[in-house]
């Protein structure tokens, strides 16, 4: 069955340490996407990125980062020089199709990590 | 910069009520889906919609909870009737075959 594992329910740093969020995946796919989206304490879902199974390279964008490697099943997300602003829950999530015969999937969630920047 | 959105963002009943919640995905996305968000199951899959032909509502109780796409712009969550247990975070989400796009939910409180 697929499964995301968000294994840190809260981490709490001061604002411009660098902090890594942790997901380990299931799945027997092999074709798959990852997902990590970012829910602020305003509450709507916020979408950062989407990683193809066949794409292992790491990606960057600005303070952000990915690290995706299939070898351990992990989609590893690293904020650096974090800040206030980055106080969110941020969802690690897995696509799982719905049938052999349909091209859509649907999302399979970890429970969260909950983010404290402090100042 | 196009969104979901959704109606209404808050809303208080009372048990036995009829409550509807409406979406509009983002323009030319076929998929929609709707969740529920809440602290002890966290984000579960309710329903899902294609081109708006219903394709899968497994995760949702059929006996209260109905879910329609009566057009490309809307879609439509009901539950009737309400019971405290359906407090929660509703969210729909509208995609491409590859990524969701989340509105900014709708918090029901039923008491």
């Amino acid at each position: 069955a697929q499964k995301v594992t968000q294994a840190q329910t809260e981490i709490s740093v001061v604002e411009k340490e660098d902090v890594t969020l942790d997901c380990v995946y299931e799945t027997r796919d092999t074709t798959y996407y990852l997902f990590w989206y970012k829910q602020p304490p305003s509450g709507e879902l916020v979408f950062l990125i989407r990683r193809n199974s066949f794409d292992e390279q790491n990606e960057i964008s600005g303070r952000y980062s990915w690290n995706f490697q299939k070898s351990t099943s992990s989609f590893n997300f690293t904020i650096t020089a974090s800040q206030v602003v980055d106080s969110a829950v941020y969802f690690c999530a897995l696509s799982e199709a719905f049938t052999l015969m349909d091209s859509s999937y649907k999302l399979i969630f970890g429970s969260g990590t909950r983010l404290l920047v402090r100042p | 910069d196009a969104r979901v959105t959704q109606t209404p963002r808050h809303k208080v009943t009372e048990m036995g009520q009829e409550v509807t919640m409406r979406c509009q995905p983002i323009l030319g996305h076929n998929t929609v889906f709707w969740y529920r968000q809440t602290m002890m199951q966290g984000l579960e899959l309710l329903a899902y919609f294609r081109n708006r032909a219903p394709l899968d509502d497994s995760g949702m109780p059929k006996d209260r909870f109905s879910a329609e796409m009566p057009d490309a712009t809307l879609a439509t969550l009901k539950i009737q009737p309400s019971e405290p247990r359906d407090s929660a975070v509703y969210f729909c989400a509208s995609g491409d075959q590859e990524t969701q796009y989340f509105g900014p939910g709708t918090r029901l409180l039923v008491l």
